[in-house]
């Protein structure tokens, strides 16, 4: 069955650019959505088709997928930034998958 | 916007069913695809399956032999049902939207119900 990985965790600075990989063999050719959920509450869908970005999200969130990896960039990382982050893979021959998920800490 | 609401089936007694509902705010049940994910205590999230309006529907194949998931367009509700539970379905559950089929994503989540087994 179709995998993808994610680093457990991810430090940043205030200010400063954060990424978050998540891969997978031959990723580029399917499609990513990313989710950040914070303590207590449900994931929030803040990339999806790769790159897109849905209204109400800030502009410093952004995606990329090619090859065999997706990325989620915070640039300008705040502290309301922190939480878990989920990257989501589908296509319709191995349906829907999810990372095992990154804390993002904001030191 | 549509709201999703999950049932509360709080307890379930080990081996038994467990059932829960979502309830979807307005005709949206119409549209769309429909979808459960879980998340045990303390990990991440697992997709469980999902649903369209006329009841195609496709499950995780990791817990397939066990999962149902159907949808009442009537009562605006879709349903999952998971037999033969064990603590390692202990977890909390959500139903969410999927948007454009095509892409496969959730923009619409509810707030989660929390199934023990025990």
């Amino acid at each position: 069955s179709y995998e993808v990985t994610q680093p457990p965790s991810v430090s940043v600075s205030p200010g400063q650019p954060a990424s978050i990989t998540c891969s997978g063999k031959k990723l580029g050719e399917k499609y990513v959505s990313w989710y950040q959920q914070k303590p207590g509450q449900s994931p929030l869908l803040v990339v999806y088709r790769d790159t897109k970005r849905p209204s109400g999200i800030p502009e410093r969130f952004s995606g990329s997928n090619s090859g065999d990896a997706a990325t989620l960039t915070i640039s300008g990382t705040q502290a309301m930034d922190e939480a878990d982050y989920y990257c989501q893979a589908w296509d319709s021959s191995t349906i829907v998958v999810f990372g095992g998920g990154t804390k993002l800490t904001v030191l | 916007q549509v709201q999703l609401q999950e049932s509360d089936p709080g307890l379930v007694m080990p081996s038994e069913t467990l059932s829960l509902t979502c309830s979807v705010s307005g005709d949206f049940i119409r549209t769309d695809y429909w979808t459960w994910i879980r998340q045990p205590p303390g990990k991440g999230l697992e997709w469980i399956g999902f649903i369209n309006y006329s009841g195609y529907a496709n499950y995780n194949p990791s817990l397939k032999n066990r999962v149902t998931i159907s949808v009442d367009t009537s009562k605006g509700q879709f349903s999952l049902r998971l037999t033969s539970v064990t603590a390692a379905d202990t977890a909390v559950y959500f139903c969410a939207k999927v948007s454009e089929y095509f892409y496969f994503y959730m923009d619409v989540w509810g707030k989660g119900t929390t199934v023990t087994v025990s």
